[in-house]
């Protein structure tokens, strides 16, 4: 049974950035995909990008466009989550999850089957 | 982008009753492609349902999904005390964005 291990928590200044790392342990990392998705104090959980580890080929939610990028690291089982410009309101708890790849061409995947423990995130002054 | 409404915001119940959360979208899902998770204090979601329909590994048999197309249902047969959480519904049916629903949090009454 695969299990993501993501980094410690982190506080960081406004404007600054943030990289947030998930490691595979007891597991397969290729041909998945890991996703990010975060969740702001009392809020839901929002997806922020994603990639699928054998294809290398990140995908990105237009929110997050511009400000985020996220790599994997094939020989390490790792994937990394870089968020920049960062704002009092990316406080968070990050998490990457994993899920199966339907077909890398359509860039569809199946439900995500292991979570990382979270990250939070705070930004503050 | 597919946009997931979930109802109640929150339901308030006791242990022994049936629970039923809805999650409606704005558009079909593909292949009935819609997942439900739970979710506990300080704790990283839960895959319980995929598939609509589909028990995870390790899931009570007391959870249940059914719906096709736009309307989906997830429900509880007998609460446990366990039970009371967040869930969400999110679908993959499509390419990104994989999006989530706003969450119906299940309290004890």
């Amino acid at each position: 049974q695969v299990q993501l291990v993501q980094s410690g928590a982190e506080v960081k200044k406004p404007g600054s950035s943030v990289k947030v790392s998930c490691k595979a342990s007891g597991g397969s990392f290729s041909s998945y995909a890991i996703s990010w998705v975060r969740q702001a104090p009392g809020l839901g959980l929002e997806w922020m990008g994603g990639i699928m580890t054998v294809f290398g080929a990140p995908n990105y939610a237009q929110k997050f466009q511009g400000r985020v990028t996220i790599t994997a690291d094939e020989s390490t089982n790792t994937a990394y989550m870089e968020l920049s410009g960062l704002r009092s309101d990316d406080t968070a708890v990050y998490y990457c999850a994993r899920a199966s790849i339907r077909s890398p061409i359509m860039v569809t995947i199946d439900y995500f089957d292991s979570w990382g423990q979270g990250t939070l995130v705070t930004v503050s002054s | 982008e597919i946009v997931l409404t979930q109802s109640p915001g929150t339901l308030s119940l006791s242990p022994g009753e049936r629970a039923a959360l809805s999650c409606r979208a704005s558009q079909s899902v593909n292949s009935n492609y819609l997942a439900w998770y739970q979710q506990k204090p300080g704790q990283a979601p839960r895959l319980l349902i995929f598939g609509a329909s589909s028990r995870a590994t390790g899931i009570p048999d007391r959870f249940s999904g059914s719906g096709s197309g736009t309307d989906f249902t997830l429900t509880i047969s007998r609460l446990e005390p366990e039970d009371f959480a967040v869930y969400y519904c999110q679908q993959y049916g499509t390419s990104p964005p994989y999006s989530f629903g706003q969450g119906t949090k299940l309290e004890i009454k």
